[in-house]
This record gives structure tokens, sequence and C-alpha cells, in this order.
């Protein structure tokens, strides 16, 4: 079984703090990696596809470490609107011949005033 | 921008009832997906589909079926509904099979089963 491994936290931090995401992944054939977002009670949303160079968007930053099989997630200075659960995911061989998305169970985010 | 649209946000249906879910988007996506999402269990494929009148099983496909008579509407059918089912149902829609391609969920069908 394919499996992609998060902390599901709750990570509680404070405004303007940096925080890190980690996510492991047990399949070494994956192929491409995403950070989703999930606000309470809405759907997943793309954040960020993560590219074999690490790849930045304003205040966010992936990294993929193949070796080690993990993908990190870093958020600086930290606003209350990031508050939400990220889910880390996964594409990969099934072994039936397709390539499908693993989801990982999430890390939830609280930024407090 | 994409908008993927489940017919209904709340369902409550009886054990042993026909269940009927309805996705539909209006992005010409070619890929169409099912998920289900329970605390601590996360999201779980149950069918998708990568084109009309085709269907592969995901992961959790006992219980369920699925059906794509047009390209813009993919619907997920409980045959007979158990309590087990009681679930968030996602559909997902994404433009074509890729390494990077994104998908682009509905709302949510929150399904209870009494």
């Amino acid at each position: 079984r394919k499996e992609v491994e998060q902390d599901p936290g709750p990570f509680n931090v404070p405004e303007g703090a940096t925080v890190a995401f980690n996510c492991t992944y047990s399949n070494s054939a994956s192929q491409s990696f995403f950070w989703y977002r999930q606000d309470c009670r809405k759907e997943p949303k793309l954040l960020m596809s993560v590219y074999s160079s690490g790849n930045e968007d304003g205040r966010f930053t992936a990294q993929l470490n193949r070796a080690s099989q993990y993908i990190s997630l870093l958020i600086r200075d930290s606003k209350l609107s990031d508050s939400a659960t990220y889910l880390c995911v996964v594409k990969g061989d099934s072994g039936a011949g397709s390539y499908q998305l693993t989801f990982g169970k999430g890390t939830k985010l609280s930024v407090i005033p | 921008d994409v908008k993927v649209t489940q017919s209904s946000r709340y369902l409550v249906k009886r054990t042993g009832e026909k269940v009927f879910l309805e996705c539909v988007q209006d992005m010409d996506h070619e890929n169409m997906f099912w998920y289900r999402q329970d605390p601590g269990l996360g999201l779980r494929l149950i069918y998708f589909s990568y084109d009309v009148k085709m269907k592969e099983k995901g992961d959790i496909p006992e219980g369920y079926s699925v059906s794509r008579e047009k390209k813009e509407r993919f619907s997920l059918i409980l045959e007979s509904a158990s309590t087990n089912q009681t679930s968030m149902y996602l559909c997902a829609s994404s433009l074509m099979a890729g390494l990077w391609e994104k998908l682009f969920f509905g709302s949510g069908t929150q399904l209870s089963v009494l």
C-alpha cells in the first residue's frame, strides 16, 4: 500500500511566525508532488506544485527531497488567513498501469492573533 | 474559472435506499473523480473516469457504482445505502491526465445514512 504520511497537528502558531510542515511518502517511484489547502468545511484547492528544484510563491516555499522521500512546506510571516488544513499529495504509478494521486490526511494549522 | 457543481450540500437518506450524487463541471475537462473524506482517514478515491462511458475503480469502490453518459456529468450511485457510507463526498475534475494535473473540487455533499 502506497502511503503518504503527515503530522496531523494541530500546529498553533502566532501571527508572523514561520511554520514548516513535512510529509513523507513510501512509493519511491512517485513522480509528482503537490500541496493542497482545505479550509474548514470547504473543498481542497491546489496551493502549489512541488518541483525537484524547489519552488517559492510569495510567503510559501516547497521543497522536495527524493533521496529521503519527503516534501516540505514552509510558511513565513503567518497570517490569520493561513489557518487551514494542508494536504500533501503525491502522484505515482498505481501499479495498474495508470498514475493516481494519493492524499495525506492533512496537517491542521491555526494562526492565533 | 472552473466550476464543479455538486447537486446537494447536505443529504439524509435511510439504510437500503438507492442514492444518486450528481456532479457537473463546466470546463470540458476529460477526467472526473469521486472521493470520500472521513475524519482521520483523509481523502480516498472511489471511482474515476477518463472519458465518457469509461470508468475505473479507485481504492474503495465496494458499495458504489458510477455513470458518465456525458462528458460534463459524473454520477455516483449508492445501490443500497448503509450507515458506513455516511461521509463527505467530493467530486473533482481535471483537464487531462498527466503528472502535473490540477484537480478542481466541488464543494462536497455531506451524506448521512440513518
